[in-house]
């Protein structure tokens, strides 16, 4: 059972659109974090979250953290083939042990 | 820094057999935890380690899972008596500070 549900579940885009995928919780975490997989290997850690209302941007990924900190979103600008992957958020618990989404499967079309 | 290595990379084995997973950490990070991740899910945690000790425990590790960190450094999983629903991706995750730092995982086929 996810604690975390992410929407949406697959998303398939050209090069240079946009895209957001979202990621919801029923409960409160320490902290919220981003992470992106690639077939055949670990999640690799993008951002973490802290402070409810926070913006994060890592060149052209904006990572949002909603006032209550119990939603969050991820932005990609132009993407690219590159960014192709499944994007997963995870709440961190005080002991930091994380609690997975179902995770977002993104593809960015040449 | 090498990164956390797991090994063997794949496994493949029938129904009833025990397969043991090793998760090298990276080193001086004092603690290590193993999540499970089925074909379409998030990774799912199992269990965690600070040093040698084992602090908890998901109530997803059966009686037939067992997870040890002898000295402090590497970690084996074992699953005895596999069944079918315990084909999955095996990830270990090692931490010394805020991040946790994944592994390649073990993808495990059971027959």
């Amino acid at each position: 059972t996810q604690l975390l549900e992410q929407s949406p579940q697959f998303l398939s885009i050209q090069e240079g659109e946009n895209l957001t995928v979202y990621c919801n919780s029923s409960s409160v975490f320490s902290s919220l974090q981003w992470y992106r997989q690639e077939p055949g290997e670990g999640p690799v850690l993008l951002v973490t979250v802290v402070t409810g209302g926070e913006v994060k941007k890592l060149k052209r990924l904006t990572f949002q953290f909603g006032d209550a900190r119990k939603d969050s979103s991820l932005h990609i600008t132009a993407a690219q083939p590159g960014d192709t992957g499944l994007y997963l958020c995870a709440g961190r618990s005080n002991d930091y042990k994380l609690s997975f989404g179902a995770g977002t499967t993104v593809t960015v079309r040449a | 820094d090498t990164g956390v290595s797991q090994n063997p990379r794949h496994k493949i084995t029938k129904r009833g057999q025990n397969v043991t997973f090793r998760c090298d950490p990276i080193s001086e990070h004092n603690r290590l935890y193993w999540y499970r991740q089925t074909l379409g899910q998030g990774p799912e945690f199992l269990t965690y380690f600070q040093n040698e000790a084992q602090l908890e425990k998901s109530r997803l590790l059966s009686d037939r899972f067992s997870a040890e960190r002898p000295k402090g450094s590497f970690s084996t999983l074992e699953i005895q008596r596999t069944e079918q629903g315990d084909s999955a991706m095996y990830l270990c995750a090692s931490r010394l500070r805020d991040t946790q730092y994944f592994g390649p995982g073990t993808r495990l086929t059971v027959l």
